[in-house]
């Protein structure tokens, strides 16, 4: 079963906009939530992350926010930049000894960021 | 500081054979997680290790195992290929648990089995 869902396969967004992508979950175990970038041929690179006792979490042009009662979290890109062009995966996982470091990932969205 | 490392990059494997692939943690992490990604899919987790022992595993068969050396490099070994075996093998190695829950992810190993 899925449990981690990214619902837009892709995104397309002009130059300067903002992107937003969404990401729903099912377990409210879950506590804790990262999103990353991956460019073909490269492994994912880590982006953003937030705990289950936080909303939001900004860094430069990259905020996540989680609404826990909705089992959502989307993260912005403001402003977007051709280099954003990649598929993001949102992550989940929870913080207890023995769930630690396994995450489950969505099964991403691309963005193309275009001129 | 020296990333996560995989080797092979690129891998053809006739089904039924076995394969080994290999990966070297990040300076400082001492474990290592192993996912498989199908193709337009996410990443699953297939198992941990953490100081040399088994730390949590997915829903994978026993054909796939693994191995953690002193040094904290791994290896992800799968037995008995089938053709659904075929996807991208990525590494992940993260520091201690309890510290950080960021993993950091190799270039993977592309496995493809004929």
């Amino acid at each position: 079963d899925q449990q981690v869902k990214q619902n837009s396969p892709s995104l397309s967004v002009q130059e300067g906009r903002i992107s937003i992508l969404n990401c729903d979950y099912t377990n409210s175990m879950f506590d804790y939530f990262l999103w990353y970038k991956k460019y073909p041929a490269e492994g994912p690179t880590f982006l953003i992350s937030i705990s289950s006792i936080k909303d939001k979490n900004e860094d430069g042009r990259f905020t996540v926010f989680l609404n826990k009662s909705a089992k959502h979290l989307s993260l912005h890109i403001v402003p977007s930049q051709p280099g954003d062009s990649a598929v993001y995966f949102c992550a989940v996982g929870t913080m207890t000894t023995d769930s630690w470091g396994k995450l489950q990932f969505g099964a991403g969205t691309q963005v193309v960021v275009t001129p | 500081e020296t990333g996560v490392t995989q080797s092979p990059t690129h891998l053809i494997k006739t089904r039924g054979q076995q394969v080994t692939l290999r990966c070297s943690s990040q300076s400082g992490h001492n474990t290592v997680s192993w996912y498989q990604q199908a193709l337009g899919q996410g990443p699953q987790f297939i198992f941990q290790y953490y100081r040399e022992e088994e730390n949590g595993r997915g829903n994978f068969p026993p054909r796939f195992s693994g191995l953690q050396f002193p040094n904290y490099s791994s290896e992800l070994n799968v037995n008995a290929l089938e053709l659904d075996d075929s996807a991208l093998y990525l590494c992940a190695s993260s520091p201690p648990p309890g510290s950080s829950y960021e993993q950091y992810f190799g270039p993977g190993t592309r496995l493809t089995v004929t």
